[in-house]
């Protein structure tokens, strides 16, 4: 079984400043983890995904995360925090074992809010 | 088309009545998902297929949800004698074959009152 917890369900910002949203995982297997961006009114997109290749992954717009199999964890930062960076952030795991396609388990989201 | 396309937009109905949510999926993507958003959760996974066969079903939470996928492209979700319970985003996404990356949609509102 896979599970997710993302540890704080709302994070502030001050525009300029880092970013750090924080996520756990739980999974059987080896897992392959994502970061899904959710902006109002609009669909999930994809910000960076871990696939068992390098621990420090680089997504799209300045992100990135670090796996840290030791800790079970996949925390998302960003050195300098943008306000169209607002947004609702989901952490994403999909167990491999027995399972070659797109079956994921969201976390229940952390609401970005950047001042300015 | 550009992106995945789900109508309608937001639905609105009646506690019993049926309601079908469609999905139309980028072109040449062989998997779609169906996902459900309860306000204040993260997307739960519904079915899944692969073409027109019904790969995994497991999250449908009754007898009620139904979906299907007939030519392997538009997919359509139906859900029979809607309940209060059932009112959440329903969003759907595709993708090339196998573990790929997902394509989601703006998702269809519903809401039964």
């Amino acid at each position: 079984a896979q599970s997710v917890t993302q540890l704080d369900s709302h994070v502030s910002v001050s525009e300029g400043t880092p970013v750090l949203l924080r996520c756990n995982y739980s999974s059987s297997y080896s897992p392959s983890l994502f970061w899904y961006v959710q902006h109002p009114n609009k669909g999930l997109q994809l910000l960076l995904k871990y696939t068992s290749a390098a621990t420090l992954v680089k997504g799209i717009n300045g992100f990135e995360a670090e796996f840290k199999k030791s800790e079970t964890s996949f925390h998302l930062t960003k050195p300098s925090a943008h306000m169209s960076d607002a947004a609702e952030y989901f952490c994403v795991v999909s167990d491999h074992g027995g399972t070659s396609y797109g079956k994921l388990t969201f976390g229940q989201g952390t609401i970005l809010t950047v001042h300015p | 088309g550009a992106g995945v396309s789900q109508s309608p937009r937001y639905k609105v109905t009646k506690r019993g009545q049926d309601v079908a949510l469609r999905c139309d999926p980028i072109s040449g993507h062989v998997s779609l998902y169906w996902y459900r958003q309860a306000l204040g959760q993260g997307p739960e996974f519904l079915t899944y297929f692969n073409y027109e066969a019904q790969q995994d079903k497991s999250g449908l939470p009754n007898d009620r949800f139904s979906a299907e996928r007939p030519e392997g492209s538009i997919s359509t979700l139906t859900i029979q004698r809607t309940e209060q319970r059932d009112s959440a985003m329903y969003r759907c996404a595709s993708s090339l074959e196998g573990f790929k990356k997902l394509f989601f949609g703006s998702g269809t509102q519903l809401s039964v009152l």
